[in-house]
């Protein structure tokens, strides 16, 4: 089946703006993670999904961030006010549980703030 | 506190040479070690993982607990391994990994 998909591939925004980011992970899988990738920074955990609960949110920066999952599906990663150090690859990953499964990744949304 | 440690930014070695990246991590207790690899434009992909104790694509890697060490490696490089290579933590009870910095490896013909 398809894999892990993400939307925008890139995205450009204004300081100040919002931006939502979108997540469609591999059907059947209850486990969702975002993570973002930047430079100097590695890949860094931002929150983990269990169902459409968020059991670990521990990886957010700040409180500009916030996520949610619908319906056991879709996850969007919302980032208000944005800053020019959100500036990363966001990417998600899913897994058929949470735990030491695989995770599997999207291709991510390059975010550009300017 | 958990951490990876890969120390190597860049590692540049011939086609046919052995490689070895390393991976150290800090955890006090029994962590679960992944290598993921991202090749030039493709998404990041599960490479191997410790608890599985298999040789994927030539690579093996050994979980050290004495010297806290997982590092992967290969006896005999071959063009097409030249990606990124990101050493993972993920800790008993918690769902996400940690990362190491990653590592850059080129194999030159």
């Amino acid at each position: 089946g398809a894999g892990v998909s993400q939307s925008p591939s890139n995205k450009v925004t204004e300081k100040g703006k919002d931006v939502e980011l979108r997540c469609d992970p591999i059907s059947g899988h209850t486990a969702l993670y975002w993570y973002r990738q930047s430079l100097g920074q590695g890949l860094e955990f931002l929150i983990y999904f269990q169902g459409n609960s968020a059991p670990d949110k521990s990886g957010l920066p700040s409180d500009r961030f916030s996520a949610e999952r619908t319906g056991g599906s879709v996850s969007t990663l919302t980032i208000q006010r944005t800053q020019q150090e959100d500036s990363a690859v966001y990417l998600c990953a899913s897994s058929f549980e949470g735990g030491p499964y695989e995770q599997y990744f999207g291709p991510g949304t390059r975010l550009t703030v300017t | 506190a958990q951490r990876v440690t890969q120390p190597e930014k860049l590692l540049s070695v011939f086609k046919g040479a052995p490689v070895e990246l390393k991976c150290n991590y800090s955890y006090s207790g029994s962590p679960e070690l992944f290598w993921y690899v991202q090749y030039s434009r493709q998404r990041l992909q599960l490479l191997l993982r410790h608890i599985s104790r298999e040789s994927i694509k030539g690579f093996t890697a050994d979980l050290n607990k004495g010297e806290t060490s997982f590092h992967l490696k290969k006896p005999f490089a071959q063009e097409e391994d030249s990606a990124m290579y990101y050493c993972a933590l993920s800790s008993p009870g918690a769902q996400k990994l940690v990362f190491g910095q990653g590592t850059r490896l080129t194999i030159n013909p």
